[in-house]
Formats: C-alpha cells, structure tokens, sequence
C-alpha cells in the first residue's frame, strides 16, 4: 500500500473551510484515498474515498490532484464538532487485509 | 440499529488475570477486526475476520485470541494480561466488498497494572 504523509496538526476558524492534506505520491493507478475522522474518545468514522475524480457527500469534499499524487479533504463550514483527529488511508478496494490502515493522521482545531 | 457495541467501557485489570472484550454488530457485515489505538501510534489490527469460523492476525497478534463463531459477535481474549497491553481497544466491521469502509464502535479503555 502507498505510504500517506500529513501534516501533524491544523488550526481553522469556526465556520471557515477547513482543507486537510494529504500526500501519496507513490500511490498506484487502482488505489483509493480514504479518509476517516475519529473525535476525542470515540472511536474512527469514515468520511470518503475517491479514486480519481473529485468527491462530495454530506460530510466533505475530496479534491485529488490529476496525477492523483496528493488529495485535499475539505469541510466547507467548520464547526467545534470537526475537531478532531483526520486519517488519509491509501487502499485497494479488495486487497490482504492484514495490513495496517491507519497512520497518526492530522490533528484539527477548529477555533472558536 | 446500535450499530458496533463493545463492552465494557472501562476495565482495570491486574498483570496475569485473562479476560473478554465483547463486540457485536446488527449490520451482517463480513468483516470484522479488532484495533489497539496507543499514544503516537495510530490504530493497530491485532486480529481480523472474513466470516463466521475464519480469522487471521493482524500487525500485533501476540497474548490475544479470537474466535467468530456467528457473524454478529468477535470477543478478543486476553490470556494472561501485561502491562504493555493498556490501552483503547475498538472493534470494527464492514462489508467485506467495501471493508475499507469501517464502522467502529466506542472502544474500550483497559487498564493492566
């Protein structure tokens, strides 16, 4: 699985987008970018994966990059419940399943 | 539906003493696994299963065991707890077309002194 780096930690105003990002350079033509949010003592929620067109659901958009090399997850109007810690995962859709998925991930704020 | 539920919460328990984390789902998903989550470190599979009667190890298996003997419920068994064990335990599942996409339940905070 292509390796992910993040930035450690993130500070956003309340009510400004909030864009996370995420690098996977050596991410491969058949793996998705997931991404998932787990809030203080709770366990991981998933938000959205893309592969190489951009995504939106009701939680956030997914921007990737044309040579797919990087991906930007954006919560459009940020609110105190966003903070929280942000994974960006590389995967095969079906692959071993033995591998770890989660990294340390990216800390956000979202400040008052 | 509740969705994934662990039990307990919180538990402290002394080195040598064995004990049961429960995990169900009501969803008939697949898949599901067992995380450790521990300062700095992300989340770590320790045990996963594909279906009813079928699991396998993940990254950090060593002093825990599984079973999945119906497609609801996957307990982790701690035989003979260590301190290296304290930690929070979440239990996930999915589908396993889709078993990136998890659904985990509140974790539980286990103490070994």
């Amino acid at each position: 699985d292509a390796k992910t780096t993040q930035p450690t930690s993130m500070d956003c105003a309340e009510g400004r987008a909030a864009n996370l990002p995420c690098n996977h350079s050596t991410i491969s033509g058949n793996e998705y970018v997931y991404w998932y949010r787990q809030i203080h003592s709770q366990g991981p929620q998933y938000i959205i994966h893309g592969l190489k067109n951009n995504e939106t659901n009701e939680m956030a958009s997914l921007i990737i990059t044309e040579d797919r090399k990087s991906s930007t997850l954006i919560l459009p109007h940020a609110t105190l419940r966003d903070t929280a810690v942000y994974y960006c995962i590389v995967r095969l859709m079906k692959t071993s399943y033995d591998k770890v998925i989660f990294g340390p991930g990216t800390s956000l704020s979202v400040i008052p | 539906n509740a969705g994934v539920t662990q039990t307990p919460k919180f538990q402290v328990l002394k080195t040598g003493q064995s004990m049961t984390l429960q995990c169900a789902q009501d969803m008939n998903h697949e898949y599901m696994s067992w995380y450790r989550q521990d300062p700095g470190m992300g989340l770590r599979l320790i045990h996963y299963s594909v279906g009813a009667g079928i699991t396998d190890q993940g990254e950090v298996p060593n002093g825990y065991n599984v079973s999945r003997s119906t497609t609801e419920d996957f307990p982790l068994r701690l035989l003979s707890a260590a301190p290296s064990q304290t930690s929070v335990y979440f239990c996930a599942s999915s589908r396993l077309s889709s078993y990136n996409e998890q659904f985990f339940g509140p974790g539980t905070r286990l103490t070994v002194l």
